[in-house]
This record gives C-alpha cells, sequence and structure tokens, in this order.
C-alpha cells in the first residue's frame, strides 16, 4: 500500500456544486496533513492544514479528517472554473527525520 | 518580499553532464526538501535537510547530490548518473517539526 493514495480523477462537477476531494493514509504517517492546489505548470500551494480528528473550514474549502478510517478529505463548496486544478494530498511520515509525502494527486475540472 | 526562489526557470542538459539547480530562502526555514515531478504524477521525494550540514536521502536520490552549507541555500545536482533526469524539480522549505511546507516556482529540467 502506498503511504497516500488518492483517486487520480478527473473529477468533473458542475459550477456552484460541492466538489469532494478524498486521500487516504496508510499506518506510517503521522497526524499532519495537508492540501496543495496545483495549477497546470506552476508549482503547489497550499490551501488547508489539519492536525487533530474532525473538520477544519477556511473560506469555501473544509477539511476533513477521520484518523479512525485513515482519511482526509478536502470539500470545496461553491465550485468555480477557477477552482479546476489537481490537488495534492500531503502527509508527515516521522521517525528521526520527519518528511513530507504527497499523494499522486486528483484533478479537478469545474465546468460553466 | 519573503519566499522561496528557485533558479533558473528551464534549465537544458546535454547528455553526460552534470547540472546544479539552485533553490535559495528568507523564510528562516529550518527544513528544505527537493522533489521531483513528472507529467501527470505527484511529487516524489529527492532529498530532504531538516538543518545545517545535514541531509537525508529520499525516495529517489540516486543520480542526484545535494548540500546544505547554509541555511537559506539547498542546492541540487543532478549528476550523470540521473539516467532519465527530465522533470519539474520542486524545493521546499518549512519550520522545523514541519508545520507547513511552501514551495518555490519550480525548474523545469529537459535533457537534449
Amino acid at each position: 500500500q502506498k503511504e497516500v493514495e488518492q483517486n487520480s480523477g478527473p473529477l468533473s462537477v458542475p459550477e456552484g456544486a460541492i466538489a469532494s476531494l478524498n486521500c487516504t493514509y496508510s499506518d506510517r504517517v503521522s497526524q499532519s496533513f495537508f492540501w496543495y492546489r496545483q495549477y497546470s505548470g506552476k508549482s503547489p500551494e497550499l490551501i488547508m492544514s489539519i492536525y487533530s480528528n474532525g473538520d477544519k473550514e477556511d473560506g469555501r474549502f473544509t477539511a476533513q479528517l477521520n484518523k479512525a478510517s485513515q482519511y482526509v478529505s478536502l470539500l470545496i463548496r461553491d465550485s468555480q472554473p477557477s477552482d479546476s486544478a489537481t490537488y495534492l494530498c500531503a502527509a508527515v511520515i516521522s521517525g528521526g527525520y520527519n518528511k513530507l509525502i504527497f499523494g499522486a494527486g486528483t484533478r479537478l475540472a469545474v465546468h460553466p | 518580499d519573503g519566499g522561496i526562489t528557485q533558479s533558473p526557470k528551464y534549465l537544458f542538459r546535454k547528455e553526460g553532464q552534470n547540472v546544479t539547480l539552485s533553490c535559495e530562502q528568507n523564510l528562516n526555514h529550518d527544513a528544505m526538501y527537493w522533489y521531483r515531478q513528472d507529467p501527470g504524477q505527484g511529487l516524489r521525494l529527492i532529498y530532504y535537510s531538516q538543518i545545517v550540514n545535514d541531509f537525508q536521502k529520499g525516495d529517489i536520490a540516486e543520480g542526484y547530490s545535494v548540500s546544505r552549507e547554509k541555511k537559506e541555500s539547498f542546492p541540487l545536482t543532478v549528476t550523470s548518473a540521473q539516467k532519465n533526469p527530465t522533470a519539474f524539480y520542486l524545493c521546499a522549505s518549512s519550520m522545523q517539526g514541519l508545520i507547513e511546507a511552501f514551495f518555490g516556482q519550480g525548474t523545469r529540467l529537459t535533457v537534449v
């Protein structure tokens, strides 16, 4: 099992809908999780971080962490065409030296 | 402006050449990372460093080398031993303890 797994998509949603992006992780991963947005040809941009079980909201974005089921999700409310990008889930592997690892990313397409 | 600067933005390498990618940060971050991204793929960790004069191999370190002589600088050398170096290279940095990592704009390396 990969340490961080994502469905590569594409996930297609209509403008104004809720986009739901999911990420599962292995036992090796610690409890720090991040969502990055990456536009084509650009570098990743941090949009959300979550460290404890439950929900964290920031504007139209909500990150959800469920430690028992080992998944973390990102909800985007009122999706806009400008949200069309690849969303990368990242997590920390602890132990001696912390390292940040990424899933393969989910491509989101928001159509008008 | 505080941030992470990668240079050059585009780099062309001939077969058998070593090339060095620059990464400089003025965020006073302790930790720095190098990732490689291939088309349609996620980020794979090459090397990372938590403190000056110390660094660790990531998942795909073969054919690469790094140094960390100064806190603000973490250059990556792509050696001739790296057989398939064409990729998008991303440098990131974070505070000690890996709270959140931020990326430079990336270097696109092409072998000609």
